[in-house]
């Protein structure tokens, strides 16, 4: 049981670049949820998707799209990289009404957007 | 929209002692969740004590307690016992009762000291 594993771990890019950040789950959680984190920052909702075949914006949604690919899987892609974005990036996962709702995230991606 | 504020960036307490971090929050809902989370050098977001706003008991487990005041929007987490694992980012977080979106603080750096 790996909980939820996201590939990369580092990514570094230059301006005008994409990439797809993947994340994955083993729980069989409904949700699942896109955040970055900036130096001395908490964590900002980037996208979140409440089921399969679903997803919605969070605070931060401008240059990303998502795609929830099935139960397990989510992605985060950036088309044209700038370097505003650069940022650590975790996915999280949760089940309504399981273990209280608690959000389980993946360990993050550094990326870093020259 | 909700905001949660952690007033002490940075804060040090020496092995053994008590120390009190605070959070307040703002919203207009009555019903809604409030989480506290341990973020240690690794990055692993780690959850650390939840509170349903509609139980008045204040949570505990083991070390951790918190002290909710739903009239003031103040969660505070208290650390009992400190222990020098304890050294890491914690981060308060807000999800409201309809969604399953968390709200996080901007975070406090504890440094635990022997």
């Amino acid at each position: 049981n790996a909980g939820v594993t996201q590939t990369p771990k580092f990514q570094v890019l230059k301006t005008g670049q994409s990439m797809t950040l993947q994340c994955a789950q083993d729980m069989n959680h409904n949700s699942m949820y896109w955040y970055r984190q900036d130096p001395g920052m908490g964590l900002r909702l980037i996208y979140y998707s409440a089921s399969e075949g679903t997803t919605d914006k969070g605070e931060v949604p401008n240059g990303y799209n998502v795609s929830r690919l099935n139960k397990r899987e989510f992605s985060l892609r950036l088309e044209s990289a700038a370097p505003s974005q650069t940022s650590v990036y975790f996915c999280a996962s949760s089940e309504v009404g399981r273990r209280g709702d608690e959000q389980f995230f993946g360990p993050g991606t550094r990326l870093t957007v020259l | 929209a909700q905001t949660v504020t952690q007033s002490q960036p940075e804060m040090s307490v020496q092995e053994a002692e008590t120390v009190t971090l605070s959070c307040t929050y703002d919203t207009s809902e009555n019903n809604y969740y409030l989480f506290w989370y341990k973020q240690p050098p690794s990055r692993q977001m780690i959850l650390v004590i939840r509170q349903e706003a509609y139980k008045q008991q204040n949570a505990t487990e083991n070390r951790f307690s918190v002290n909710f005041q739903k009239a003031a929007k103040s969660f505070s987490l208290k650390i009992s016992d400190s222990q020098l694992g304890d050294t890491a980012m914690y981060f308060c977080a807000f999800r409201n009762n309809a969604g399953n979106m968390l709200t996080f603080g901007g975070g406090t750096r504890l440094m635990v000291k022997p």
